[in-house]
């Protein structure tokens, strides 16, 4: 299967900063990645699709100027938590789908906003 | 995409057979179940796919009804390790606008 990574795998913010958490496809060049969220103690929420070379698109009630994506290269997507407040603390989690179809995970970053 | 239904939790001895049951009574011809798994504060990890015939792989078994309205992911020999949140999900192909919907899961323990 597909190898995912993040950076960083934590990061500490204060609020009202922006946060830029990166997503790489390590052995497959990927033209669609996703995003999702974990809150504690509750599941994965898709937050976006991510085109290559094409702008995201965003589930319902998602802001889209808040949680900036960018997908400039086949291995690459990053996501921009804008002004982060404490309420955006969370577990995000970038996954890439492979020749296969099938979709594979990066291991996830904790955003902590104090 | 079709929604699945599973138990919250649920106990299994050290290694014994894990089997986890999904409903999916509303799934379509073209969707396929899907089994992922999230040990705590890690991303999910794939574990196996099928359509409509019984697959395998080295990780565990796919069981789906001839009807496709159920499946049962089996462990065969489970581990301590394999604690964790199965999640069963059912996706059309990617190129058909198909999206992984996370639910609730069912949260596996594994007891010695």
């Amino acid at each position: 299967g597909a190898v995912v990574s993040q950076h960083p795998s934590r990061v500490i913010c204060k609020s009202g900063t922006s946060v830029k958490i990166e997503c790489r496809s390590l052995d497959f060049q990927a033209t669609t990645m996703f995003w999702y969220r974990q809150f504690p103690k509750q599941s994965l929420m898709l937050m976006a699709t991510s085109n290559e070379g094409s702008k995201a698109t965003y589930e319902q009630g998602v802001e889209k100027d808040k949680f900036l994506i960018n997908h400039a290269s086949l291995t690459l997507s990053t996501l921009t938590v804008t002004s982060a407040h404490p309420e955006d603390s969370s577990f995000y989690i970038c996954s890439v789908t492979s020749s296969t179809d099938t979709q594979y995970f990066g291991p996830g970053t904790r955003l902590t906003v104090l | 995409d079709a929604k699945t239904t599973q138990p919250p939790s649920m106990d299994c001895a050290e290694g014994r057979a894990a089997n986890l049951p999904c409903n999916h009574s509303t799934i379509s011809g073209n969707e396929y179940v899907y089994w992922y798994r999230q040990i705590h504060s890690q991303g999910p990890q794939y574990i196996i796919h099928g359509l409509k015939n019984n697959e395998t792989n080295e990780m565990a078994s796919l069981i789906i009804t001839e009807d496709r309205k159920s499946s049962t992911l089996i462990l065969p020999h489970a581990t301590l390790r394999d604690t964790a949140v199965y999640y069963c999900i059912v996706r059309v192909p990617y190129n058909q606008g198909g999206k992984l919907i996370f639910g609730q899961g069912t949260e596996l323990s594994v007891k010695p």
